[in-house]
């Protein structure tokens, strides 16, 4: 079992819907998860983190952390051809960080 | 605006020769991460530093990788000798301490072709 799971994809979705991407991991005494976006030959880059059960918002990517399902996922509502990017899930445990390998969103316009 | 910087951004190299990366993280970051992705592989934790000393290497083929930080603003991953095999992107990586130490900021890697 791969510590950090995802789907690959590709997740195709129509322009102004709800992408979400889900991320499972193994790990139960993780503390830290984190969704970063890549672009196409570009590095990751940072767009979420969450720390504690719950949702937390920002702009229009939403985190959900579910602990006891030791699942997360990301939405993106009102999803732009600008957000198609592979989605890389992080999970942070004891000095030490676990990347998932990604999930390719394409959203149609 | 604070960026992480790497050099060289490509890198075309025979098997057998010596490969050289370099980092600069973000100045008063004190903790480095050095990652390989590769299609197959994904992203790899190669190794991570923390107020410049080695805190995790085992993700690293101790035989031809070695990583270093001489100091603050430089951290170095040698492959020395190099093979086709270690075709792929390496990124750098840091973060501030604490809590935040796993919110990366990557550098734009270095593409590495082994031929």
């Amino acid at each position: 079992q791969k510590e950090v799971e995802q789907n690959s994809g590709p997740l195709s979705v129509p322009e102004g819907a709800i992408a979400s991407l889900n991320c499972t991991y193994s790990d139960r005494g993780s503390q830290s998860f984190f969704w970063y976006r890549q672009y196409s030959g570009k590095s990751p880059e940072l767009i979420m983190s969450i720390y504690s059960n719950g949702d937390k918002e920002d702009g229009r990517f939403t985190a959900q952390l579910n602990k006891a399902s030791q699942y997360v996922s990301l939405l993106i509502r009102d999803s732009q051809p600008s957000d198609s990017a592979t989605y890389l899930c992080a999970v942070g445990g004891y000095q030490k960080v676990t990347f998932g390998t990604g999930t390719k969103l394409q959203v149609i316009p | 605006d604070a960026r992480v910087t790497q050099t060289p951004r490509h890198k075309v190299t025979e098997m057998g020769q010596e490969v050289t990366m370099r980092c600069q993280p973000i100045l008063g970051h004190n903790t480095v991460f050095w990652y390989r992705q590769t299609m197959m592989q994904g992203l790899e934790l190669l190794a991570y530093f923390r107020n410049r000393a080695p805190l995790d290497d085992s993700g690293m083929p101790k035989d031809r990788f070695s990583a270093e930080m001489p100091d603050a603003t430089l951290a170095t991953l040698k492959i020395q000798p190099s093979e086709p095999r270690d075709s792929a992107v390496y990124f750098c990586a840091s973060s501030l301490p604490g809590r935040a130490v796993y919110e990366q900021y990557f550098g734009p890697g270095t593409r590495l072709t082994v031929t």
